[in-house]
């Protein structure tokens, strides 16, 4: 299965910006999110029950409609700035599936 | 605190083998599964295998299966990926990740990343 998401995304400082990830997955499984700056490793900032883990600001939430999940940022700060990915697994069939989507680029003007 | 420590990453030529080892610490190491996670440079991330807690269960992408070996040892809280077949396409950095869950087959996300070895394939 693929996990398909917007290569980039801008949105002005202060302002609410939606990330999507679309996928047939998603149906049966929620979405994780990962947040990427340069040099550094991933960070997990919505885990897949759309939970924060510690020290994840709440300005970060997830949620989750059908095929799509989505990442929403509430008052984007200029630190936000980073590579956003999403990532399931599908165990349905004997194969398992395990993905994360192709990346979005969040620029914060 | 949970660390992650990658090492292993080398510079080698086309169809040689190297074997990547991941040390953890600050957790129950074998309460739960474990990811290699890969990304080349200026690209996504790919996940490439995972490992549950006991080596029940083994995954592999399908661009590394049959080169890549993952294995754990729980007594060493160490998790390992042998990479034989080396090519250019596998250049990137390897990132040990951390699942929530204990086994492959269960819902789970990557909690704690290490920081990266850098494989580089070139003759």
């Amino acid at each position: 299965s693929e996990l398909t998401q917007d290569p980039a995304v801008s949105v002005a400082l202060g302002q609410t910006v939606r990330i999507a990830c679309q996928g047939d997955s998603l149906r049966t499984y929620y979405a994780s999110w990962y947040q990427q700056k340069p040099g550094q490793a991933p960070l997990l900032i919505i885990d897949n029950r759309n939970n924060r883990p510690s020290g994840i600001p709440d300005r970060f939430s997830g949620s989750s409609s059908g095929t799509t999940a989505s990442l929403t940022i509430t008052g984007a700060l200029a630190e936000d700035e980073a590579d956003y990915y999403c990532f399931s697994r599908d165990s349905r069939g004997l194969h398992l599936d395990v993905v994360f989507g192709g990346g979005t680029k969040l620029t914060v003007l | 605190e949970v660390q992650l420590v990658e090492s292993g990453g080398d510079l080698v030529p086309p169809g040689r083998s190297l074997r990547l080892s991941c040390a953890a610490s600050g957790f129950t190491f074998d309460d739960y599964a474990m990811h290699w996670v890969r990304q080349a440079p200026g690209k996504g991330l790919e996940w490439v295998s995972g490992i549950s807690w006991n080596s029940g269960h083994i995954a592999y992408a399908d661009s590394v299966k049959g080169r890549f070996t993952v294995s754990r040892d729980n007594a060493k809280n160490s998790v390992f990926l042998q990479m034989n077949s080396l090519t250019a396409d596998d250049v990137a950095f390897y990132f040990c990740a951390k699942d929530t869950s204990a086994g492959l087959y269960h819902s789970g996300s990557f909690d704690f990343w290490g920081h990266g070895t850098l494989v580089a394939v070139s003759s």
